[in-house]
């Protein structure tokens, strides 16, 4: 089945520094890969979404990258405020519709 | 539109003791899954369905039941509470195709 590695688990910046979470995976027929940001006591949230056939996708200081060949996809986050701080997941779609998730990045932006 | 609504939000089991967490949806999403999330083990998929009268296992699906009479309603039934199923657990759903999921809000379940 699918198997999404997700690194680092803990990840403090400074206000205003970039932050970038990478996930690596196994299964080549994986074709849709979702980042989510869970707050505090909160349900997950869809931020951004890449599917196989495209290498980047950027929404104002947001972006995935993603490298098929090398089965690893990436989310980029620029000028990060206080806000940002969350965990932050990734996850993939592969064969059966099932969608697997990585276990996490806790983002600590700090002032 | 209210999304995905689970009930109850909080739930405290004795161990053995049988529940089922409710869950529904009103985007007419063709599917849903059930996950369980626990600290530093990310979220794990317990079940899922592509369509009324459609189920299938996740990653954990052991002591949980599922059953997909309509679009609307994905039911999780613990059989007999233990406490490792302690856990938040979050129900999901998405039309069909390759999009996001989009999240209920949560159960908070202890079992004691």
């Amino acid at each position: 089945g699918e198997n999404v590695e997700q690194h680092p688990s803990t990840l403090s910046v400074q206000e205003g520094d970039s932050a970038v979470i990478k996930c690596t995976y196994s299964d080549s027929a994986s074709n849709y890969f979702p980042w989510y940001k869970q707050e505090l006591g909160k349900r997950p949230q869809l931020i951004i979404d890449i599917r196989s056939n495209v290498g980047e996708k950027k929404d104002q200081r947001i972006a995935v990258t993603l490298n098929k060949t090398a089965k690893h996809f990436s989310l980029h986050i620029t000028e990060t405020q206080p806000e940002d701080s969350a965990v932050y997941f990734c996850a993939l779609r592969g064969g059966g519709n099932k969608l697997t998730f990585g276990t996490g990045t806790q983002l600590k932006v700090e002032l | 539109n209210a999304g995905v609504t689970q009930t109850p939000k909080f739930q405290v089991l004795k161990t053995g003791q049988s529940m089922t967490l409710q869950c529904a949806q009103d985007m007419n999403h063709e599917y849903m899954s059930w996950y369980r999330q626990d600290p530093g083990m990310g979220l794990r998929l317990i079940h899922y369905s592509v369509g009324a009268g459609i189920t299938d296992q996740g990653e954990v699906p052991n002591g949980y039941n599922v059953s997909r009479s309509t679009t609307e309603d994905f039911p999780l039934r613990l059989l007999s509470a233990a406490p490792s199923q302690t856990s938040v657990y979050f129900c999901a759903s998405s039309p069909q195709g390759i999009y996001g999921y989009t999240f209920g809000s949560g159960t908070r379940l202890t079992v004691v």
